[in-house]
C-alpha cells in the first residue's frame, strides 16, 4: 500500500489564516522529505525540503515540520493566500539516489 | 533557464494507436524521471534514468510501456499499442543532485 500519505484529502481556509497540511510516512530509515505546490493544469513545484537530521526548517511564509518519532511530517503555510490554493503533495526519498515516493495529495482551498 | 520541457501537452488518440511522449531535461541535470498522475492513484513513478542508463523500470505498467534515453537532453516515453486505461497526465521531471525534482508541466494523454 501506500507508504506516504496525506490525513485530510481536502482543507478550506479563510485568506489571513495559517494552514497546516499533514503527512505520514511509513519507512523510518527515509532520509529526505519535501513538499510540492501543484496548481491546476501544471506540473508540481518545489517548495521546501528537510533532511532527517532536522525538525524544522523555515522559507517565506511556510514552515515545514518532522516528528520523526510518530513519522510525522506537515506543511504550514503562514497568512494564506489566495494564491496558495492547489494541491500539495509531501515525498520522500527511502534511498539516496532513488526516486521521490508521493503521497495521494491535500487539496487547499482559500476563500476570500 | 527553459526547465523541463515535454511535448505534446495534450494528446488525444485512440485505442491500439501508438504514443510517443518526449523530455527535454534541464540542462546539466544527470537524473530523469518519468511519472503518471491519475486521480485514483495519484503520482506513480514509471522509470528513471542516471546519466542516461536506466535505474528503475519497476513502476512501468507493462510491455506497452517503453521509455529511451539516446543522450542526456532527451528522453522518449512510448505507449504501443494504447488502451483508454492509459488516459493520465505523464511527467517528466529532472535533477542534479538526486533528490530535488524540477518537473515538466506534463503531457494530458486521453485514448479513446
Amino acid at each position: 500500500g501506500e507508504s506516504v500519505g496525506l490525513h485530510l484529502p481536502t482543507l478550506s481556509v479563510q485568506e489571513g489564516d495559517n494552514s497546516i497540511i499533514n503527512c505520514a510516512y511509513s519507512n523510518s530509515a527515509s532520509d529526505y522529505f519535501i513538499w510540492y505546490k501543484q496548481e491546476s493544469g501544471k506540473g508540481p513545484q518545489f517548495i521546501i525540503d528537510i533532511r532527517s537530521n532536522m525538525d524544522k526548517r523555515q522559507g517565506q511564509r511556510v514552515t515545514v515540520l518532522l516528528n520523526k518519532t510518530v513519522k510525522h511530517l506537515s506543511l504550514q503555510i503562514a497568512a494564506t493566500q489566495p494564491g496558495d490554493s492547489a494541491v500539495y503533495f509531501c515525498a520522500e526519498n527511502r534511498q539516496a539516489g532513488t526516486a521521490l515516493i508521493f503521497g495521494k495529495g491535500t487539496t487547499l482551498s482559500v476563500s476570500s | 533557464d527553459a526547465g523541463v520541457i515535454q511535448s505534446p501537452r495534450h494528446e488525444v488518440t485512440e485505442m491500439g494507436q501508438e504514443v510517443t511522449l518526449r523530455c527535454k531535461p534541464i540542462s546539466g541535470h544527470n537524473s530523469l524521471f518519468w511519472y503518471r498522475q491519475t486521480m485514483m492513484r495519484g503520482l506513480e513513478l514509471l522509470i528513471y534514468f542516471n546519466n542516461n542508463v536506466p535505474i528503475d523500470d519497476s513502476g512501468m505498467p507493462e510491455d506497452r510501456f517503453s521509455a529511451k534515453m539516446p543522450n542526456a537532453s532527451f528522453s522518449t516515453l512510448k505507449i504501443q499499442p494504447s488502451e483508454p486505461r492509459d488516459s493520465a497526465v505523464y511527467f517528466c521531471a529532472s535533477t542534479l543532485e538526486g533528490e530535488k525534482l524540477f518537473f515538466g508541466s506534463g503531457t494530458q494523454l486521453s485514448v479513446l
